[in-house]
């Protein structure tokens, strides 16, 4: 299998553009993850899926962030408007559950995104 | 709710040296924990998932042993090697049926290897 793929790699876009994050997970996981991580705040989770659905959606900033899974091999992250402490890297994480569990967790190579 | 703790936040050791990272975390209910690495300017890869049946688990040279009751697992890597610097996370999976498997994470513990 290919990883956990993300799209695109860099992003540098001007404070106010739309900004679409992409993630395709392993076949065969079912839970899904976004992250993001700074300097200053570390990793944060931003919301996580099990079976397409959304679970916990807390740490989600604002309405300007938004995701979706409209299947198990996709999903998305949309910043809109952005703005400059937007700035990060954006990590997508899939796994697979297990009969009373989870297994193990991966990380995609993340999408660094600068707006200015 | 569930916190997970890593310290040292830093630690630096001559090469060779075997070392200890500890991981203990606030609620014993969990499902599992997994302890991760990260390289600056790169992704989180894994490198051990301890189920919560589970005590340890091996690989080359790293062990990572898992006690629920303590709620403490601690990453132990031998005859450490400079390539071995990097940020190790751990990170558990929480029982609480509300989040349905929420993962938490630590904020890391930033390892140097000097040759």
């Amino acid at each position: 299998d290919a990883g956990v793929i993300q799209s695109p790699r860099h992003e540098v876009t001007e404070m106010g553009q739309e900004v679409t994050l992409r993630c395709k997970p392993i076949s065969g996981h079912n839970s899904l993850f976004w992250y993001r991580q700074t300097m200053m705040r570390g990793l944060e989770l931003l919301i996580y899926f099990n079976n397409n659905v959304p679970i916990d959606d807390s740490g989600m900033p604002e309405d300007r962030f938004s995701a979706k899974m409209p299947n198990a091999s996709f999903s998305t992250l949309k910043i809109q408007p952005s703005e400059p402490r937007d700035s990060a890297v954006y990590f997508c994480a899939s796994r697979p559950s297990l009969i009373g569990g989870w297994g193990e967790l991966f990380f995609g190579e993340g999408s660094r995104l600068t707006v200015l | 709710k569930q916190e997970v703790t890593q310290i040292p936040a830093a630690l630096s050791v001559p090469e060779g040296e075997n070392l200890v990272l500890n991981c203990s975390f606030t609620d014993s209910a969990i499902y599992n924990l997994q302890w991760f690495r990260q390289d600056p300017g790169k992704g989180l890869t894994s490198l051990l998932l301890i189920q919560s049946s589970q005590r340890e688990q091996t690989s080359g040279r790293l062990n990572a042993s898992l006690d629920k009751s303590s709620g403490r697992s601690t990453l132990y890597i031998a005859a450490s090697q400079p390539g071995d610097s990097a940020t190790y996370l751990c990170a558990v999976t929480t029982q609480d049926g509300g989040s349905q498997g929420n993962l938490i994470f630590g904020k890391g513990t930033k390892l140097s290897v000097k040759p």
